[in-house]
């Protein structure tokens, strides 16, 4: 089954403690980005990812890294978590050639995560 | 990429069809129409895409005035599961080489009730 794949799906933590939330994609797709997901502010891009080795900024991308070494993976890090970072966490995938259909975003399941 | 206005809310009876209009006055002649769902806390769901000819799929059917200017979601039988967030969203199809990672808008939506 084509899917994305994010774990953990539930997370609470502390100020500071670095924690990673990993996404995993099995459909060949060259494009990922993460998204949080607040209420009242909608879906937000954090980073995206055009291809492995290739990142970029989204609009809410401070205190967050990410890396892709491998084309099915792209990790969230948190380096030093805040409470401002508590959300629910989005990871998702698209083909980027072939036209219209590379608009359509498969999505994971979410992470939601605490940061006390 | 074009603005879209959805109503807030709507409700639907179960077994009856849900309409779910989108207004998109400013839309280009080369933006396409998507629309997607969020089910509660859940990834969003691509449900399906337009340009200017009605499309259906398994899912829905998607309605778009002949002047492009706005559009129409239709869920035939609509089931308690249908219960989501529904966000259209207008935007330029990806063509191959496409450098753009620009995140997709997904706006506040019209959030759909139905109930038995």
């Amino acid at each position: 089954e084509a899917q994305v794949t994010q774990n953990p799906r539930y997370l609470i933590t502390v100020t500071g403690k670095k924690l990673t939330v990993t996404c995993s994609q099995n459909m060949n797709h060259e494009y990922m980005s993460w998204y949080r997901q607040d209420p009242g502010l909608g879906l937000r891009q954090i980073y995206y990812s055009m291809n492995v080795e290739v990142t970029d900024k989204g609009d809410v991308p401070e205190g967050y890294k990410v890396s892709r070494k491998e084309k099915r993976n792209f990790p969230l890090i948190l380096e030093s978590p805040s409470p401002n970072q508590t959300s629910l966490y989005f990871c998702a995938s698209r083909r980027t050639s072939g036209g219209s259909g590379a608009n359509v975003l498969t999505f994971g399941a979410g992470s939601r995560l605490t940061v006390l | 990429d074009a603005k879209t206005t959805q109503p807030t809310s709507m409700d639907c009876a179960e077994g009856r069809a849900a309409n779910l209009p989108c207004n998109h006055s400013t839309i280009s002649g080369n933006e396409y129409v998507y629309w997607y769902r969020q089910i509660h806390s859940q990834g969003p769901q691509y449900i399906i895409h337009g340009l200017k000819n009605n499309e259906t799929n398994e899912m829905a059917s998607l309605i778009i005035t002949e002047d492009r200017k706005s559009s129409t979601l239709i869920l035939p039988h609509a089931t308690l599961r249908d219960t989501a967030v529904y966000y259209c969203i207008v935007r330029v199809a990806f063509f191959l080489n496409s450098n753009s990672g620009y995140a997709l808008n997904f706006g506040k939506g019209t959030s759909l009730l139905v109930t038995p």
